[in-house]
C-alpha cells in the first residue's frame, strides 16, 4: 500500500530556513507516470500547491514561490524534500506531501506536518 | 494562474437530501478537475478526477459534472458521514490550484 508520511521541525524563526522531508513507502519514487508534490494548507483552510518533482527528477514550482523554494530528492532512501527559505509568519501552515497520477489528480496524501513561523 | 471560484462556501444539510457544489474556472480547463473531502485533521481524499470520474471506493452517491469553466460535485441522498470540507482542483497545466472550499454540515 502506498503511504506517505511528512517530517519537519514543527516551530522556526522568521526569516530561517526550513527543510521538510517525505518519506514514501509502497511505490519508489522513481516509477514511472508519477509526479511528487509538496502542498501546504493555511490556517483558515486555503490550499496552495508548492511545487512536484517528477519520477525522472524534472521539478517544476510555483511561480509564486520558485525565488524561495527547494525540492530535491534521495532515490535511496525513496523520500523528497522541500527547502523553503526567508520564512515569515505567512508560511505558518500544515504541509503535505502527494502523489499525483499525470492523468491529472493527487491519489495519495500525507497525514501532514504542522510548521510554525514565529520567533 | 488559473483562478478556481468554489460556490457555496458553507451549506447545512439534513441527512437524505442531495447537495450540489459548483466550481468555475477562470479558462477552459477541458474536465482537468479534480474534488477533494476533507475531514477536521485529515488530509484531502480524492473524490472525483476527470470533472466525472469516481475515486476508487467512493460511494455511487457521489458524481462530478461539468466542461469549459463550469463544473460541479452533487451527493444524493447525503450521509452522515459526508460531512466535511470539499474542494475543487485543476490540473490544466502548473501551477495547480484549488477552490477555496466548501463547508457542509450536517443538519
Amino acid at each position: 500500500d502506498v503511504q506517505l508520511q511528512e517530517s519537519g521541525p514543527g516551530l522556526v524563526k522568521p526569516s530561517q530556513t526550513v527543510s521538510l522531508t517525505c518519506t514514501v513507502t509502497g511505490i519508489s519514487i522513481t516509477t514511472g507516470n508519477y509526479r511528487w508534490s509538496w502542498i501546504r494548507q493555511f490556517p483558515g483552510n486555503k490550499l496552495e500547491w508548492i511545487g512536484y518533482i517528477y519520477y525522472s527528477g524534472t521539478i517544476t514550482y510555483n511561480p509564486s514561490l520558485t525565488s524561495r523554494t527547494t525540492i530535491t530528492r534521495d532515490t535511496s532512501k525513496n523520500q523528497f524534500f522541500l527547502e523553503m527559505n526567508s520564512l515569515t509568519a505567512e508560511d505558518t501552515a500544515t504541509y503535505y506531501c502527494a502523489r499525483e497520477d499525470t492523468t491529472g489528480y493527487f491519489d495519495y496524501w500525507g497525514q501532514g506536518t504542522t510548521l510554525t513561523v514565529s520567533s | 494562474d488559473i483562478q478556481m471560484t468554489q460556490s457555496p462556501a458553507s451549506l447545512s444539510v439534513s441527512v437524505g437530501e442531495t447537495v450540489t457544489i459548483t466550481c468555475r474556472a477562470s479558462e477552459n480547463i477541458y474536465s482537468n478537475l479534480a474534488w477533494y473531502q476533507q475531514k477536521q485533521g485529515k488530509s484531502p481524499q480524492l473524490l472525483v478526477y476527470a470533472a466525472t470520474n469516481l475515486a476508487d471506493g467512493v460511494p455511487s452517491r457521489f458524481s462530478g459534472s461539468g466542461s469549459g469553466t463550469q463544473y460541479s460535485l452533487k451527493i444524493n441522498s447525503l450521509q452522515s458521514e459526508d460531512f466535511g470540507s470539499y474542494y475543487c482542483q485543476h490540473f490544466w497545466g502548473t501551477p495547480y490550484t484549488f477552490g477555496g472550499g466548501t463547508k457542509l454540515e450536517i443538519k
